[in-house]
């Protein structure tokens, strides 16, 4: 089974510019969370989707959204890019139950570096 | 809300050797996950073991193993037989019963010596 494919690996962008970041999910798996990653506030939860609803979102500003389509793939959209959005932006899937017997499956990730 | 603490940023064993990771947390959930995640350079985070707040024994995968205690909210990951492969950053994670997070730890970077 493929795992979570995450495009693309990397991004440069200019400071005031928006960026698109994509995620397939395993097949099957009809959660989706986005995660951002940086070497100050580390892993930090953005939001999660399921069966194309927005069910949790964590404490970031409205220039990140996101979406999900019918196939679970989801994208993550941030607009306005300061240089603080410089980051690593891992995306995870799961079956969508709560609890640990729906454990995250995380991809690599997309770094984006604002400059 | 929940808070994780890693309060090792950096740890090193000699390989075949055992090390342990600590990690606690804060909550006022009685019913919780908790987790230990691997990310290797390939930045890929990897569910390494889980553990059920309601399970009194402690979760065991191969050569990882915990020691989960509820009542002083600290979860350790012992890592036994270590391999050049277990080099990484190990994260500690939590999640509610009901929550659909992850909160982690900042993280332990482990470096394996042969």
């Amino acid at each position: 089974k493929a795992g979570v494919t995450q495009t693309p690996r990397y991004l440069i962008k200019t400071r005031g510019q928006q960026v698109t970041l994509s995620c397939s999910p395993i097949s099957g798996h009809r959660s989706v969370s986005w995660y951002q990653q940086t070497p100050g506030q580390g892993l930090q939860f953005l939001f999660e989707y399921f069966s194309e609803t927005q069910r949790n979102k964590g404490n970031f500003p409205g220039r990140f959204s996101g979406r999900q389509f019918s196939n679970s793939r989801s994208e993550m959209n941030v607009s306005t890019l300061e240089l603080g959005d410089s980051a690593l932006y891992l995306c995870a899937s799961s079956l969508g139950g709560q609890g640990a017997i729906s454990p995250l499956h995380f991809g690599n990730g997309t770094r984006l570096t604002v400059t | 809300a929940q808070t994780v603490t890693q309060s090792q940023p950096e740890m090193s064993v000699q390989e075949a050797e055992t090390v342990t990771l600590s990690c606690t947390y804060d909550t006022s959930e009685s019913d919780y996950y908790l987790f230990w995640y691997k990310q290797p350079p390939s930045r890929q985070m990897i569910l390494v073991i889980r553990q059920e707040a309601y399970k009194q024994q402690n979760a065991t995968e191969n050569r990882f193993s915990v020691n989960f205690q509820k009542a002083a909210k600290s979860f350790s990951l012992k890592i036994s037989d270590s391999q050049l492969g277990d080099a990484a950053m190990y994260f500690c994670a939590y999640r509610g019963y009901s929550g659909y997070a992850l909160n982690f730890g900042k993280g332990t970077s482990l470096l394996v010596t042969p």
